[in-house]
């Protein structure tokens, strides 16, 4: 069973620039979560997103949006870049088992503002 | 939402002793508590979770508690070997996850 695929791994953009991120969750999982990473901060909740729709939302500006498509693919986009944006931009699917929602985590999409 | 606090954020124990990492959550409603251990260079593992109508949980050499009173649970990892050596990160979960800002473990040999 393949796991949960990002892409790209790795990019350079700079200031002012947009990204957009991709990510491909386990077959039949129907939620994706976005997190960003930076050394110290731990993971920060970015989205969920689940059958197509914005169930969740963090604390980030407006830059930062996603979405979802039907085939459960997710993808996040980041406006006019800042230097801070620079992190490891992690995906997750989730399965809910017995109530709770279980994350498995892809390799993670590293972003470098420059 | 829900707030995670974590503590200690760095833990430098002997090989063979125990190590405990203590994390707090705001949202009495949260319902599951796992566990992720970071390796450097990789992605976050699931290692232990638990659920709120549970106390205890035990897997081999890492075991934890909740104590939903205090809102508070804790890892705990006895018999340490270097390969524990990583970060690991507490988490909490009533609709979305929010996580602690980790805990970076260092085992000596």
């Amino acid at each position: 069973k393949a796991g949960v695929t990002q892409t790209p791994r790795y990019l350079i953009k700079t200031r002012g620039q947009q990204v957009t991120l991709s990510c491909s969750p386990i077959s039949g999982h129907r939620s994706v979560s976005w997190y960003q990473q930076t050394p110290g901060q731990g993971l920060q909740f970015l989205f969920e997103y689940f059958s197509e729709t914005q169930r969740n939302k963090g604390n980030f500006p407006g830059r930062f949006s996603g979405r979802q498509f039907s085939n459960s693919r997710s993808e996040m986009n980041v406006s006019t870049l800042e230097l801070g944006d620079s992190a490891l931009y992690l995906c997750a699917s989730s399965l809910t088992v017995s109530g709770a929602n279980v994350l498995t985590f892809g390799a993670g999409s590293r972003l470098t503002v420059l | 939402g829900e707030n995670v606090e974590q503590h200690p954020s760095t833990l430098s124990v002997q090989e063979g002793d125990s190590a405990v990492i203590k994390c707090t959550y705001s949202d009495s409603a949260s319902n599951y508590f796992p566990w992720y251990k970071q390796e450097l260079g990789k992605r976050p593992q699931l290692i232990i979770d638990i659920r709120s109508n549970v106390g205890e949980k035990k897997d081999q050499r890492i075991a934890v508690t909740l104590n939903k009173t205090a809102k508070h649970f804790s890892l705990h990892i006895t018999e340490t070997q270097p390969e524990d050596s990583a970060v690991y990160f507490c988490a909490a979960s009533l609709a979305d996850m929010r996580f602690g800002a980790g805990t970076r473990l260092t085992v000596k040999p």
